[in-house]
């Protein structure tokens, strides 16, 4: 079974632009969540959907804003991007009723 | 809120020897999932080891086990017969249960280095 896939691997943006990253679920897997990864906050949830509804939010701006597809695939996006942003951005999915969740490999994103 | 502590940001161990990695845990659940995940440098997330907090036995997966006290909210990682693989980032985690409490919270990890 194919693992949990990101896309684009790596980005490169300015400030103000906006950016949309993809994830792609292990087949079966109705549950995405997001995780931003920096080096001074950590690793820190973002949002989670399940079934193509917003089922949890973690304390970012509204310039963070994501989806789900009918296939269970997500997309996240962020506006207006900061320095700040720059962060490993990594999607993880999980089995209704599962217990653990499994990680892509990520996308670093550079904000110049 | 739940807040999870790794206080260890590096450990060095050699090789075949056994290393315990530290994690502390702050919650007023009574039932909760603990997991370690490996990070190595291509910077993929890898389930190591879960722990249901309701189990009282301790999670073991080959080489890698844990010691769970609950009472304490303590969560230890021991890696045996350390090999040059087990180089990573380790970090704990918390997550509530309950099929819409999927949020995990990460402590801030622990660099393992592992000699020759």
């Amino acid at each position: 079974k194919a693992g949990v896939t990101q896309t684009p691997r790596y980005l490169i943006k300015t400030r103000g632009q906006q950016v949309t990253l993809s994830c792609s679920p292990i087949s079966g897997h109705r549950s995405v969540s997001w995780y931003q990864q920096t080096p001074g906050q950590g690793l820190q949830f973002l949002f989670e959907y399940f079934s193509e509804t917003q089922r949890n939010k973690g304390n970012f701006p509204g310039r963070f804003s994501g989806r789900q597809f009918s296939n269970s695939r997500s997309e996240m996006n962020v506006s207006t991007l900061e320095l700040g942003d720059s962060a490993l951005y990594l999607c993880a999915s999980m089995l209704a009723g599962g217990r653990e969740q499994f990680f892509g490999p990520g996308t670093r994103l550079t904000v110049l | 809120a739940q807040t999870v502590t790794q206080s260890q940001p590096e450990m060095s161990v050699q090789e075949a020897e056994t290393v315990t990695l530290s994690c502390t845990y702050d919650t007023s659940e009574s039932d909760y999932y603990l997991f370690w995940y490996k990070q190595p440098p291509s910077r993929q997330m890898i389930l190591v080891i879960r722990q249901e907090a309701y189990k009282q036995q301790n999670a073991t997966e080959n080489r890698f086990s844990v010691n769970f006290q609950k009472a304490a909210k303590s969560f230890s990682l021991k890696i045996s017969d350390s090999q040059l693989g087990d180089a990573a980032m380790y970090f704990c985690a918390y997550r509530s249960p309950g099929g819409t409490a999927s949020k995990l919270t990460f402590g801030t990890g622990t660099r393992l280095q592992v000699t020759l």
